[in-house]
């Protein structure tokens, strides 16, 4: 069983510039969410995606989309990156909606994006 | 006023110490109650997860929720300097993980 791989591990961009950053969940995983975790700060909830569909969305502009493939990989994307857009970002799948007995989610070792 | 609010410490202890870490929050929804690890550059792993109040122990670890107090806990028995780590505690409205969210993490130090 493989745990969630993220791509890249790092990266610098520019502001201005636009980023795509790549997940691939747990096997069996088909809910994927995105995670912006700042220095010194905890994780901060982006959104969620189910089934190919966005199903939750946290406090972040339109310029964060994302997209989920039949696969149940995804994708972050971050357009017109701005200076407070570096951190970590992280994906973190879990198990199909439904179960009551699972709140946990899996986690990659995330991308750190840096904008200068 | 944060949804979740935790200490970011650091919090230093001697090895074998009790670990005491906690979070309070405003959200009387919250349901699920985690408390993630994170090693340095690496993503969270979970370490313990309870539904509504109570407490719950697994082997030096004890998390407990107080609903009515809008708190929770984690108690780090025997601490090693493998514990050495940033805490995050976590909770949610609804099962599957959906729109978890984090408080700022207590960063731990097991002194050996």
């Amino acid at each position: 069983e493989t745990g969630v791989t993220q791509s890249p591990t790092h990266l610098i961009k520019t502001r201005g510039q636009q980023v795509t950053l790549r997940c691939s969940s747990q096997s069996g995983h088909n809910t994927v969410s995105w995670y912006q975790q700042a220095l010194g700060q905890g994780p901060q909830f982006i959104f969620q995606y189910y089934r190919e569909e966005e199903n939750g969305r946290g406090n972040f502009p339109p310029r964060f989309s994302g997209l989920q493939f039949p696969n149940y990989s995804s994708e972050l994307n971050v357009n017109a990156l701005e200076l407070d857009d570096s951190a970590l970002y992280l994906c973190a799948s879990s198990l199909p909606q439904g179960n009551q007995n699972t709140g946990e989610l899996f986690f990659g070792e995330g991308s750190r994006l840096t904008v200068l | 006023q944060k949804e979740v609010e935790q200490d970011p410490g650091p919090l230093s202890v001697p090895e074998g110490a009790i670990v005491s870490l906690n979070c309070t929050y405003s959200n009387s929804a919250f349901q699920y109650f985690m408390w993630y690890r994170q090693y340095s550059r690496k993503g969270p792993e979970l370490l313990m997860y309870t539904y509504s109040s109570g407490n719950k122990e697994d082997g030096r670890f004890t998390a407990q929720v107080d609903k009515s107090s809008k708190y929770i806990s984690l108690f780090i028995r025997d601490s090693q300097p493998s514990d050495s780590a940033t805490y995050l505690c976590a909770m949610s409205r609804s099962a599957g993980g959906f729109k978890t969210i984090f408080g700022a993490g207590t960063r731990l130090f097991v002194k050996a």
